[in-house]
């Protein structure tokens, strides 16, 4: 597609839900970024793929989160048993070759 | 946590000021970049800088990587309306894919 997507833009949850959050990088982009973005905060580094290889996960807050990419395209980052301090917008972002980020619009997910 | 120190926090101007933002770090950077964000949306880059020293332009903004590698600025000049967002400063370790770390950010409000 012409940018990245993602899905939800928004989500509210129960704390002890799970989450599924769906990022669509730019067509043919092999490396793919999740960022945690607190409110008033800057972007901070989650987790990167390259094609479906997670080759970096140190930003993964806990055991609680995990992030795929089985076909080398679509990302799926999963939050398991939510909690609200994972109260956050998640950003993605493409790039062709591990610079020149291009990032989508994210999702806000609000744990209540 | 993050390792940028990004001033000022928040800047508040009249139109047709310019406007000066840096950030500081206690780490060598190989790579400066300069994003913007608007409400709702993901970072979209203004500037990269990739050498020590270097000054680089887009239209009214000027961004220079700092001698010593741990810092840089950004200079906005005869703001707009349109100018109003957030700035924030992204340093990388080096090349390839290497994660961004971010500043928190400078918020710019401008008057008409």
């Amino acid at each position: 597609g012409a940018g990245v997507s993602q899905s939800p833009r928004y989500k509210v949850a129960k704390r002890g839900q799970d989450v599924a959050l769906r990022c669509d990088p730019i067509s043919g982009h092999v490396s793919l970024f999740w960022y945690q973005q607190a409110l008033g905060q800057g972007p901070e580094f989650l987790t990167y793929f390259q094609n479906e290889a997670q080759l970096d996960k140190s930003g993964l807050p806990s055991d609680r989160f995990f992030a795929e990419r089985p076909e080398g395209s679509v990302s799926t980052l999963k939050i398991q048993r939510t909690q609200q301090e994972d109260s956050a917008v998640y950003l993605c972002a493409s790039s062709l070759r591990g610079d020149g980020y291009t990032f989508g619009s994210g999702t806000r997910l609000t744990v209540v | 946590g993050q390792q940028l120190n990004q001033s000022p926090q928040s800047m508040f101007i009249q139109e047709g000021e310019d406007v000066s933002m840096n950030c500081t770090s206690s780490s060598i950077f190989n790579t400066w970049l300069w994003y913007k964000q608007d409400p709702g949306e993901g970072p979209v880059l203004l500037i990269a800088l990739y050498k020590a020293g270097e000054l680089t332009s887009n239209g009214r903004l000027t961004a220079q990587f700092g001698i010593t590698r741990k810092d840089s600025f950004l200079n906005i000049s005869a703001s707009i309306p349109s100018d109003v967002g957030i700035y924030f400063c992204a340093g990388q370790f080096s090349g390839g894919y290497n994660k961004l770390i971010f500043g928190a950010g400078t918020r710019l409000a401008v008057h008409p």
